[in-house]
């Protein structure tokens, strides 16, 4: 079955440092996308990276990158000189084929709070 | 732009009454999508609409009725709801519903309805 991990419920962070968001992900298909979205407390989901299955290389997208390692089936969103601002819900993605459209499969979310 | 907008931010309705939820996208996009959102839980597919028409329904009661009057709207009617209906409803449009694996789905900041 298709299915996307996210095993952290909440993370920690000071203002500054670099963190880790883990997500794995369970699929027989080849050809899939992983995305990345955050949720904050006004409950708008901001879209902040897509890496496809087929991409060589880890996608970056300013202070966010995601480390795609296929062979673990992990896709983790790694941000960089946290900010106050990235306190929110980060949930994890996966594009399954579905019968007849795309669906759009979410983990459980981490909720990251940063701290000054 | 990405923009979706989703009006009214915020909704309490009676379990009698009818109201409606709307949405908008001018990004061209030609599928637009209903989730709705439990607290603490990821967001859960409820419609999608590829070229103003209902593509899928993910088994949602009747008295949540979706509309389509053209390619930037999509309305959520609601009648006869449930406290239990008390959620975070997000709208999202992208490209295509089969837009291959990079299908990303720009969110709207959704509307919080209280059920009472």
């Amino acid at each position: 079955a298709q299915k996307i991990t996210q095993t952290q419920p909440g993370m920690f962070v000071q203002e500054k440092e670099a963190v880790t968001l883990d997500c794995t992900y369970d699929t027989s298909d080849p050809s899939y996308g992983l995305f990345w979205y955050k949720q904050p407390s006004s409950g708008e989901m901001i879209f902040l990276i897509y890496q496809g299955s087929y991409d060589q290389q880890n996608a970056t997208e300013g202070r966010y990158s995601l480390n795609f390692q296929k062979a673990r089936k992990s896709a983790n969103l790694v941000i960089s000189a946290s900010q106050l601002g990235d306190s929110a819900m980060y949930f994890c993605a996966m594009i399954i084929m579905n019968t007849g459209f795309q669906k759009l499969v979410f983990g459980t979310g981490t909720r990251l709070l940063v701290s000054p | 732009d990405t923009e979706v907008t989703q009006t009214p931010k915020h909704l309490v309705m009676g379990m009698t009454n009818k109201k409606s939820l709307k949405c908008e996208q001018h990004m061209g996009h030609r599928a637009m999508y209903w989730y709705k959102q439990k607290a603490k839980k990821p967001p859960e597919l409820m419609f999608v609409y590829s070229y103003e028409k209902l593509s899928i329904n993910e088994s949602v009661p009747s008295r949540f009725s979706p509309e389509c009057p053209n390619s930037s709207l999509l309305n959520l009617h609601l009648h006869a709801l449930q406290p239990e209906d008390s959620a975070l409803y997000l709208c999202a449009s992208s490209q295509d519903k089969n837009g291959g694996a990079k299908n990303i789905q720009y969110f709207g900041a959704g509307t919080r309805l209280s059920v009472l």
